[in-house]
């Protein structure tokens, strides 16, 4: 049974410190999504990772895939107060249309002044 | 147009009231899903379309009905529901990558 397991479940940072959101996997995959949650709103999709060594980046976050090590990264850079929110990092089972994601349990990200 | 939509936003229902959460989407995907979150909790699945055909029942209580009544469209119908089935409802349609994209969802209350 395919498992993902982010940590930490709580992250509370100050701003203009750098972190990193970890998610390993159990078994092969070579796709890995991060989404992006705000308080009670749905899923915002943040990067797809497609192939082992993948890095993206997008302003301040940064997400990395290591397949052989079947661990994803999201590393946060100079962080502000939007960036506070719930990010879920998902994987998925086969890689066709209709694929099943199985998410992790999320990070909640508090940014401090 | 990069959208899925949702309807109704919001839906305060009694265990004995029919309704329906419809979804759609004009992305050309021919995947969709629906999903129940919980407060705190990840999204999930519940059913899996491709195609317009029922591919995934992650076990779910008869109580809840999907139906596509073509590739754009997503409709779940709700019937006797119980108050611990009061969640935020998403919608999704994937690309052919698997990148799924959600709808704003339905946030549902059972009386």
């Amino acid at each position: 049974e395919l498992k993902v397991e982010q940590n930490p479940l709580f992250l509370s940072m100050q701003e203009g410190k750098n972190y990193t959101i970890y998610c390993n996997y159990s078994t092969t995959s070579d796709r890995l999504y991060w989404y992006r949650q705000d308080p009670g709103k749905s899923l915002e999709s943040l990067f797809v990772l497609l192939s082992n060594g993948a890095v993206k980046q997008e302003g301040r976050l940064m997400a990395s895939l290591d397949t052989k090590a079947r661990l994803s990264t999201l590393h946060i850079t100079a962080a502000v107060h939007d960036l506070s929110a719930t990010y879920f990092c998902a994987v998925t089972t086969f890689y066709n249309q209709g694929g099943k994601l199985i998410f992790g349990q999320g990070t909640e990200l508090s940014v401090k002044p | 147009d990069t959208e899925v939509t949702q309807t109704p936003k919001h839906l305060v229902m009694g265990m004995t009231n029919k309704k329906s959460l419809k979804c759609e989407q004009h992305m050309g995907h021919r995947a969709m899903y629906w999903y129940k979150q919980k407060a705190k909790k990840p999204p999930e699945l519940m059913f899996v379309y491709s195609y317009e055909k029922l591919s995934i029942n992650e076990s779910v209580p008869s109580r809840f009905s999907p139906e596509c009544p073509n590739s754009s469209l997503l409709n779940l119908h709700l019937h006797a529901l119980q108050p611990e089935d009061s969640a935020l409802y998403l919608c999704a349609s994937s690309h052919p990558d698997g990148e799924q994209f959600f709808g704003p969802g339905t946030r549902l209350t059972v009386l």
